[in-house]
């Protein structure tokens, strides 16, 4: 059974400073991992999609990379400010389907 | 704009009410889901459909009811049956339900047993 995991649940980091968010994931056959945004008591917002096929996507300041083959994924994002602050999930496909299974989110938090 | 629309944006429920959570989107999707987000639980899938007049159960489908009769609406029945169901809904979509495609949600709806 597939399983994403996120780590660390929740980050507080300078404005300004580059940093990286975690996410991995149990079974590699994946066809695809998709990186949300989450502003507290709003719906997710798609950041990211990277293919089973595809190494990494960049958009503005944010990059996401995809290893399968290590289960994991990483969300850059560079020069943070604090209009960053939110919850980042990531989440993977149930087999060959668009159901989607999420991991529990990091709370980021950048100060001004 | 293209978008999925939820509704109401909050709700509240009496004990043993029977209440309904609207989802409709003008992206000419195929595939609709509902996900329940609870704290600390990430989230979970209750319904999903991938056609018009066709649905399966997700992993949390007790005490909940759908229909999908039309391609842009997929509306969301929490039953009384239902024992814990105060959560946050968010509706979702997808061109078709396969891996690979990319999901959209929509803004989502706050329910409350009061």
């Amino acid at each position: 059974k597939q399983e994403v995991t996120q780590i660390p649940a929740a980050l507080s980091v300078p404005e300004g400073e580059n940093l990286v968010l975690n996410c991995s994931f149990t079974d590699s056959a994946i066809y695809n991992l998709q990186w949300f945004r989450q502003d507290p008591g709003k719906g997710l917002t798609s950041l990211l999609l990277i293919q089973s096929s595809q190494r990494e996507q960049t958009s503005g300041r944010l990059n996401a990379s995809l290893d399968k083959s290590s289960g994991r994924s990483t969300l850059y994002i560079a020069a943070s400010q604090p209009g960053d602050s939110a919850t980042y999930l990531c989440a993977v496909p149930s087999g060959n389907t668009g159901k989607l299974i999420f991991g529990q989110g990091t709370t980021l938090q950048v100060k001004p | 704009d293209g978008g999925i629309t939820q509704s109401p944006k909050y709700l509240f429920r009496k004990e043993g009410q029977n209440v309904t959570l609207s989802c409709e989107q003008n992206l000419n999707h195929d595939a609709m889901y509902w996900y329940r987000q609870d704290p600390g639980q990430g989230l979970r899938l209750i319904y999903y459909s991938q056609i018009v007049n066709d649905f399966q159960k997700g992993d949390i489908a007790e005490g909940y009811s759908v229909s999908r009769e039309k391609k842009e609406s997929f509306p969301l029945t929490v039953t009384s049956a239902q024992k814990n169901p105060t959560a946050f809904y968010l509706c979702a979509s997808s061109i078709k339900g396969l891996g690979g495609t990319e999901a959209f949600f929509g803004q989502g709806t706050r329910l409350t047993v009061v």
